[in-house]
């Protein structure tokens, strides 16, 4: 079975500090990692994917397979940046699996 | 370009009763995936719906059930409603099987039950 586990349920960064959300999975395939975010007010969406390998909005997300993880980072977080961040698993039976989710809250 | 609709917004039941949730896929998209969202936690996966097929189920219960018309919009349909079923449930679709992670999602229903 698959498992992803988002340790902290909250994180406060001041502006312009770095920012990472850590993510641990567990998995018997080969699995393959999103970010979902969710502004305040909006809907859920799509942040990036660990397959394509991009940066979107300053996050960049590595998928180490020894440590099973998949950590979101930012150099220097926005204000803009403050969401709720989902980790998601997806598995060969086009299940996804969310964790718990992490709450951003980026201070001036 | 239309986005993920879902109705009703807010919904309360009684324990025991039925409820029906809908919603209507995003343009150009055949997939459709239905979560459910318990305050504080992650969307749970329910099941999903591939050109009106059951493509894939999580760990809920038979009383949890759907459907997908030609028109590749969907309905989860919830028999003899319990307490734990109180959530909130996320429509979400996508392009194609294929691309099935990548989803987009609708603004959810508020389900209460009583």
């Amino acid at each position: 079975a698959q498992r992803v586990t988002q340790p902290e349920k909250l994180l406060s960064v001041f502006k312009g500090a770095p920012v990472e959300l850590k993510c641990n999975y567990s998995y018997s395939g080969s699995p393959e990692l999103f970010w979902y975010v969710q502004y305040s007010r909006q809907r859920l969406q799509l942040l990036l994917r660990h397959i394509s390998r991009e940066s979107i909005k300053g996050f960049t997300a590595d998928l180490n397979k020894g440590e099973t993880s998949f950590h979101l980072k930012k150099p220097f977080a926005q204000e803009e940046d403050s969401a709720m961040y989902y980790c998601a698993l997806g598995s060969n039976d086009y299940k996804l699996s969310f964790g718990a989710g992490t709450t951003v809250t980026v201070r001036a | 370009e239309t986005g993920v609709t879902q109705s009703p917004t807010h919904l309360i039941k009684t324990r025991g009763q039925q409820v029906t949730l809908r919603c209507s896929s995003q343009s150009g998209h055949n997939t459709v995936s239905w979560y459910q969202q318990a305050l504080g936690q992650g969307p749970q996966f329910i099941f999903q719906y591939y050109r009106e097929e059951e493509n894939g189920r999580g760990n809920f219960p038979p009383r949890f059930s759907g459907l997908q018309f030609p028109n590749y919009s969907s309905e989860l349909n919830v028999n003899a409603l319990e307490l734990d079923d109180s959530a909130l449930y996320l429509c979400a679709s996508s392009p194609d099987r294929q691309s099935s992670y990548e989803q987009y999602f609708g603004p959810g229903t508020r389900l209460t039950v009583t």
